[in-house]
């Protein structure tokens, strides 16, 4: 399995700023995910990141609110920009491999918008 | 719309009981798979069920995939309070791994 990190493990933030989560992967992975998951709930998958093409965002999931970046096979960001209190939750990274089912995630990054 | 439907919501037992989870759906999936995450934590893989049919065992988890590979099962026995956690389970609408949906998640909670 993977071991991933991630940074800030939590932060609070204020309305219309913008926050950029970092995740590291100790070994190179083909496929990067990121998922929200509100308070209380379960995950939903914000967007696929491949290094080398463009991020795949899901339905209701925009570039412009949720730009990706995908430089390498061990590191992604995710940026929450123009943030409001709805975007309060935890981010998660996890990692997956071309041909394997598994999927590992990361501690994750609670945010806090006031 | 909610394409994974997990039952029950909450559940609180006392240490020592057997308890089954099911996750449900109207799709087919070409794998599921189970996690548990404790608070502060990301989600941590506990199997991948691929087969129809197919049973896994891990130690006293009992996991099973339904035949049309549309549902899932999760049996403990004889559970312990290091179960407590949230318990997801995932399938993937695409292949080896590239599209999971989640489902809401049974909350369980172990009393000693």
């Amino acid at each position: 399995s993977a071991v991933i990190s991630q940074k800030p493990s939590r932060d609070i933030c204020q309305r219309g700023t913008s926050l950029t989560i970092q995740c590291q992967v100790d070994s190179q992975v083909t496929m990067m995910f990121w998922y929200r998951q509100q308070p209380g709930q379960s995950l939903t998958l914000i967007a696929t990141a491949n290094q080398g093409s463009e991020a795949t965002y899901e339905s209701g999931f925009v570039i412009d609110k949720f730009p990706i970046s995908r430089p390498n096979l061990t590191f992604s960001t995710l940026t929450v920009s123009n943030m409001s209190p709805e975007d309060s939750s935890i981010y998660l990274c996890s990692v997956g491999a071309s041909g394997r089912y598994e999927q590992y995630f990361g501690p994750g990054t609670r945010l806090t918008v006031t | 719309t909610q394409l994974l439907e997990q039952s029950p919501q909450f559940l609180s037992i006392q240490e020592g009981e057997n308890l089954t989870v099911y996750c449900n759906s109207s799709s087919v999936f070409s794998s599921l798979q189970w996690y548990r995450q404790e608070p502060g934590e990301g989600p941590v893989l506990l199997v991948t069920v691929v087969t129809g049919g197919e049973v896994k065992k891990l130690k006293r988890l009992t996991f099973q995939f339904g035949d049309a590979r549309k549902d899932s099962s999760l049996h403990i026995t004889a559970a312990q309070p290091g179960d407590t956690g949230l318990y997801l389970c995932a399938g993937d609408r695409g292949w080896y791994g590239q599209n999971f949906v989640f489902g809401p998640g049974t909350r369980l909670s172990v009393l000693p």
